[in-house]
């Protein structure tokens, strides 16, 4: 049974007309993550939400932003897409409570092409 | 600022072969280490979890060690299959900031 689900799994858009990505999770964690990972490369931490709490990482451009309306849902909005933007978009979460012994469990993807 | 290095980057094997996968880590202030398979142009799949008091942890036909004091970790396939066949990537999960830091993977092909 899926546990971390994303939608769509595959998604093209084009050059600067905003996309959204879904990702939503049964397992009732507090922690949802967003990572960008580029082919043959480790994922990239972009921003993470622990409960209502968002984390941006320093490094995240402005043209992403999050939205986590519930515990269930967390959505990544890229505002103006560029060709530097198509990746996969890898969505995780973590129940939040005990550290050393959690694990962090990740949805299949989806994977962006801008045009 | 924790860095995450894999070695080898890619590995070639017949089919049966016990291999073993390198991971090193910079920052040994963590609280566990992930290891995850990542099939192409999929997401990641947890192979095991070693938490930082621990020094190794097994899942069938996969062995994980932890040498937290010396910033490493190894993964130990044994009897390898062609569906094996996948990357494999190390992450210590750092006690300082909550996030797992990714190695580029280890790039396994296991020949039939």
């Amino acid at each position: 049974d899926a546990m971390v689900i994303q939608n769509p799994r595959y998604q093209v858009t084009q050059f600067g007309k905003p996309v959204t990505l879904s990702c939503s999770q049964t397992l009732n964690h507090n922690v949802m993550y967003w990572y960008q990972q580029k082919s043959s490369q480790a994922p990239k931490l972009l921003f993470h939400y622990y409960d209502k709490d968002f984390n941006n990482e320093a490094d995240t451009p402005d043209n992403f932003q999050s939205r986590r309306p519930n515990t269930s849902f967390c959505f990544l909005d890229i505002r103006s897409p560029g060709l530097g933007d198509a990746a996969m978009y890898l969505c995780a979460t973590r129940m939040g409570v005990s550290r050393d012994r959690e694990t962090q469990y990740f949805g299949p993807g989806t994977r962006l092409l801008v045009l | 600022k924790q860095e995450v290095t894999q070695i080898p980057a890619a590995l070639s094997v017949p089919e049966g072969e016990n291999l073993v996968l390198n991971c090193s880590f910079t920052d040994s202030a963590i609280y566990n280490l992930q290891w995850f398979r990542q099939d192409p142009g999929k997401g990641l799949t947890s192979l095991l979890l070693i938490q930082s008091s621990q020094r190794e942890q097994t899942s069938g036909r996969l062995n994980a060690s932890l040498d937290k004091s010396s910033g490493r970790s190894t993964l130990y396939i044994a009897a390898s299959q062609p569906g094996d066949s996948a990357t494999y990537l190390c992450a210590p999960l750092e006690d300082s900031s909550y996030k797992l830091i990714f190695g580029s993977g280890t790039r396994l092909l296991v020949r039939p």
